[in-house]
């Protein structure tokens, strides 16, 4: 079974330049994530999705990153303008057939953003 | 709020040694807990994952405990081996949250 896809893992940008990452989830997976991992820190949740819907972004500075699922599968995150603070791994994750508590996570490798 | 910490931030240990990682919450009304491991450069790797109404899971050289009313969960890892070196996270889900992550153990393992 192919794990979760991401692009590209390496971006370097100057602030107030954008950015986009693509997420592929797991196949079947109903749940997606995206979360952004500052050095030294755990993973915060930036978006959480049902299949198309949107479930939980209270933690998505949405005047500047911006995500979409369209058709329930792959998914997008835009950074626009991209500040200093923004330099992080930017991690999608997907979960289970139904989602909901109890499903194991499954990580991505990461998409790796240096905002200069 | 649930707050998750994580203790030591690293710990350097000799080949064989066995070893504790320790997580603590705050908040002792949890669905799960999990363990991941991430190594340099890539993405988080579940280990394990206990329900609340578990007090372990094993597996192999890995044994991960909860004592939900504590608050407190270890990751025992048995006769260490350096390909053990990474990074071990903890994480709690609440139910109606998302997932809480500590900052991690970094964990070196010297042969």
């Amino acid at each position: 079974e192919a794990g979760v896809a991401q692009s590209p893992r390496y971006k370097i940008i100057e602030k107030r330049q954008s950015v986009a990452f693509w997420c592929n989830p797991i196949s079947g997976h109903a749940t997606l994530y995206w979360y952004q991992q500052i050095l030294g820190q755990g993973p915060k949740l930036l978006i959480q999705f049902q299949n198309n819907g949107v479930v939980d972004d209270s933690q998505l500075p949405k005047d500047r990153f911006s995500a979409e699922r369209l058709k329930g599968v792959d998914s997008t995150l835009k950074i626009q303008p991209a500040k200093l603070e923004d330099s992080a791994v930017y991690l999608c994750a997907s979960s289970g057939r139904t989602g909901g508590s109890g499903n194991t996570i499954y990580f991505g490798e990461g998409s790796w953003l240096t905002v200069v | 709020k649930q707050e998750v910490t994580q203790i030591p931030a690293a710990l350097s240990v000799p080949e064989g040694e066995n070893l504790v990682l320790n997580c603590s919450f705050t908040d002792s009304a949890i669905y799960n807990l999990q363990w991941f491991r991430q190594d340099p450069g890539k993405g988080l790797t579940s280990l394990l994952l206990i329900q609340s109404s578990q007090r372990e899971q094993t597996s192999g050289r890995l044994n991960a405990s909860l004592d939900k009313s504590s608050g407190r969960s270890t990751l025992y890892i048995a006769a260490s081996q350096p390909g053990d070196s990474a990074t071990y996270l903890c994480a709690v889900d609440s139910g109606n949250t998302p997932l809480v992550f500590g900052k991690g153990t970094r964990l070196s393992v010297i042969a």
